[in-house]
């Protein structure tokens, strides 16, 4: 039973290049919620989508990032003209399709974006 | 605006002996609570949960103790063991029904063998 997924596990991109992050969640799941760790903090939230559907997105930037769950395919986080600010890691977690029975957020083993 | 504190940035315990992680938020609509473990350039991993209606869940070595009054949790591990040397986030949720959780800085526990 393979967990949360993500890839690739670390990143490089330079100043004004694209960063594509993909998140396939637990089998069963259709629920995605993507969060940054940046170094000694916590995690934030950023977004959480269903299938095909942005649910929330409070804690994404309302530019160059963009978020999205296709109902093929793994999630997608987007972030465009990337800047040293946006070096961190991001975890994608997913939950069971009703929020409301288990309140349990399982989580990817992230991916390293570092921005030169 | 940081909700969920962990003021303890680290912590070291001798093993065989208890560990306790403290948290504390500020806002008073939370109604779920999680603890996460994490090692490094891993993910963090779900170890126990309590909902606001409890005061203590326990599930083997570890036990969460919630104070809805004074908005503390914490975190009990006994008997410490080596293996749980990690950083131990809290986590907790609004009852609105958004399902984002808000998370602490995180405590780095260190169990000395």
């Amino acid at each position: 039973n393979a967990g949360v997924m993500q890839n690739p596990r670390h990143l490089v991109r330079r100043r004004g290049q694209e960063a594509r992050l993909r998140c396939s969640p637990m089998k069963g799941h259709s629920h995605v919620y993507w969060y940054r760790q940046l170094p000694e903090e916590g995690l934030k939230f950023m977004v959480y989508l269903q299938k095909e559907n942005i649910i929330d997105e409070s804690g994404m930037p309302k530019e160059r990032f963009s978020a999205e769950f296709p109902k093929e395919g793994p999630s997608i986080l987007r972030i465009q003209q990337v800047v040293r600010g946006d070096s961190a890691a991001y975890f994608c977690a997913s939950s069971p399709s009703d929020p409301q029975l288990t309140d349990t957020q399982y989580f990817g083993p992230g991916t390293r974006l570092t921005v030169l | 605006d940081q909700q969920v504190k962990q003021n303890s940035p680290s912590l070291s315990v001798q093993e065989g002996r208890i560990s306790i992680l403290n948290c504390d938020y500020t806002n008073s609509m939370f109604d779920y609570f999680l603890w996460y473990k994490k090692y490094p350039a891993e993910g963090p991993t779900f170890l126990i949960s309590i909902s606001s209606i409890k005061d203590k869940n326990e599930d083997g070595r570890f036990t969460v103790f919630l104070n809805k009054s004074a908005k503390h949790l914490s975190l009990h591990i006994v008997p410490s063991q080596p293996g749980d040397s990690a950083v131990y986030f809290c986590a907790a949720r609004l009852q609105t029904g958004a399902n984002n959780l808000f998370f602490g800085t995180g405590t780095r526990l260190t169990v000395i063998p």
